[in-house]
C-alpha cells in the first residue's frame, strides 16, 4: 500500500525567505504527483503536476521536483510572502482510483 | 468558469437522519470522486466514477451511496448519518488522456457535523 510522508507537518518563516517542503512516497510505480495548496475551509487548489517521466515543473515562485527512484519529492518557494500561507498536501497517482494523499505541511509566513 | 461546485457547503444531522451531497463540474470530465477529511487522517477515497452511470468503492465506501445519472454530477448519499461520518467532505473531477494524467480539481468542500 503506497504510504505519503510529508515532513515537516508545520513550518514558520519570515517572509522573503526561501523554503522547501518535502513529499516521500514508498512506491515509485507511479503515473504522476501533485502538489496543492488548501486555505483554511477551502477546498484544494492545484499547484503544480509532475508526470512520472518528468524531473520537474515550474510556475512561477514555485518549483516542484521528483526523483521516483528515492520515492522523493520537494516543493520549493523562492521569496515567500505572508500570502504563501496555508496548507501544502503532496498526492502520488497510480491510476484513476489510486491516489494517495500526504498529510500536508502547514505554513505560516510571517510580515 | 464554475469549476468543481458542492451543494450544501454546511450541513448539521441528527443521527439516522438522510441527505444527500450534490457536486457538479462544468469541464466536461469523465471521472468524478468523493473524498473526505478528517484532522489527522488526510483525504480518504470514499466512492468515484469512470463515467455517467457508473460508480465504484474507494477507501472508505460503508455507509455511503452514489450515483451519475448525469456526467456533469456525481450525488453521495448517507442513508442513515452517524456521528462517525462528521467530516469535511470533497469532491473532485479529472480528465484522463494519452496527454493528460490526472489534474485533480476540487471543491470548496461540504462541512457535515452528525450530532
Amino acid at each position: 500500500k503506497q504510504e505519503v510522508t510529508q515532513i515537516p507537518a508545520a513550518l514558520s518563516v519570515p517572509e522573503g525567505e526561501n523554503l522547501v517542503l518535502n513529499c516521500s512516497f514508498t512506491d515509485s510505480a507511479i503515473y504522476n504527483l501533485q502538489w496543492f495548496r488548501q486555505d483554511p475551509g477551502k477546498g484544494l487548489t492545484s499547484l503544480l503536476l509532475i508526470q512520472s517521466s518528468q524531473r520537474e515543473q515550474t510556475s512561477g515562485r514555485l518549483n516542484a521536483s521528483l526523483d521516483k527512484s528515492s520515492g522523493r519529492s520537494t516543493l520549493y518557494i523562492a521569496a515567500s510572502q505572508p500570502g504563501d500561507s496555508a496548507t501544502y498536501l503532496c498526492a502520488v497517482c497510480r491510476g484513476y482510483s489510486t491516489l494517495t494523499f500526504g498529510k500536508g505541511t502547514m505554513l505560516l509566513v510571517s510580515p | 468558469n464554475a469549476g468543481v461546485t458542492q451543494t450544501p457547503k454546511f450541513r448539521v444531522l441528527k443521527t439516522g437522519q438522510s441527505m444527500t451531497l450534490l457536486c457538479a463540474q462544468d469541464m466536461n470530465h469523465e471521472y468524478m470522486y468523493w473524498y473526505r477529511q478528517d484532522p489527522g487522517m488526510g483525504l480518504r477515497l470514499i466512492h468515484y466514477s469512470v463515467g455517467e452511470g457508473t460508480t465504484a468503492k474507494g477507501e472508505v465506501p460503508d455507509g455511503y451511496n452514489v450515483s451519475r445519472l448525469k456526467k456533469q454530477n456525481f450525488l453521495l448519499g448517507l442513508e442513515s448519518a452517524a456521528p462517525s461520518q462528521t467530516s469535511v467532505y470533497f469532491c473532485a473531477s479529472t480528465r484522463w488522456t494519452s496527454a493528460n494524467t490526472g489534474e485533480l480539481f476540487f471543491g470548496e468542500g461540504s462541512r457535515l457535523t452528525v450530532l
